[in-house]
């Protein structure tokens, strides 16, 4: 069974450029998560998608982050304009609807805003 | 709104000794999961606990729940240089099956 796959690995822009991240789920998991995490520090989530619809935001910085599932599927988180402090590890994961939670968390993208 | 904390946040131990790294919660959990990430890795599912004072065991891994449903335990048995890495506690907050990872708690291991 194919993991959860994320692109790029890694990407280093400057303060102020625009960046996005792609993100291909465990086929049949309805549930996708998108989480940052800071170096040293837990994942912290963003943004959750059940199918094709945003079940939480709360965390997500809607002035500058934006994420979409458009069908259902596949995921793209964007950041514009990126700052110093968003330099992190983006990590991606999914679940199966309605069942235990446990998520399975694809490699990540490692920003560098510089 | 939910905390987790753990503790401690760094461990080093020495091969083939044993530790124990705690998970609290601000708030009582349904259920709770630990996660392994190794070092320039990603979180990797070990285990959910479900029942009050429930205990399971993965080899020389033992991941325990209170009582109370708000605070676990990870003990390690015969510490190995493969159990290098982060582990994280992880709680389930609100509806929709969202998580709280804890700040994890490090590993090191002195051969």
């Amino acid at each position: 069974e194919a993991g959860v796959a994320q692109s790029p690995r890694y990407k280093i822009i400057e303060k102020r450029q625009s960046v996005a991240f792609w993100c291909n789920p465990i086929s049949g998991h309805a549930t996708l998560y998108w989480y940052q995490q800071i170096l040293g520090q837990g994942p912290k989530l963003l943004i959750q998608f059940q199918n094709n619809g945003v079940v939480d935001d709360s965390q997500l910085p809607k002035d500058r982050f934006s994420a979409e599932r458009l069908k259902g599927v596949d995921s793209t988180l964007k950041i514009q304009p990126a700052k110093l402090e968003d330099s992190a590890v983006y990590l991606c994961a999914s679940s199966l609807a309605g069942g235990k939670n446990i998520q399975y968390f694809g490699a990540g993208t490692r920003l560098s805003v510089l | 709104g939910q905390q987790v904390m753990q503790i401690p946040q760094y461990q080093h131990v020495q091969e083939g000794e044993d530790f124990t790294t705690y998970c609290n919660s601000s708030t009582t959990l349904s259920n709770i999961q630990w996660y392994k990430q190794r070092p320039g890795g990603h979180p990797v599912f070990l285990i959910q606990l479900v029942k009050s004072g429930e205990v399971k065991k993965q080899k020389r891994l033992t991941f325990q729940f209170g009582e109370a449903k708000k605070n676990s335990s990870l003990h390690i048995t015969a510490t190995q240089t493969t159990d290098v890495g982060t582990y994280f506690c992880a709680g389930p907050w609100a509806a929709g099956n969202k998580l709280t990872f804890g700040g994890g708690t490090r590993v090191l291991v002195k051969p």
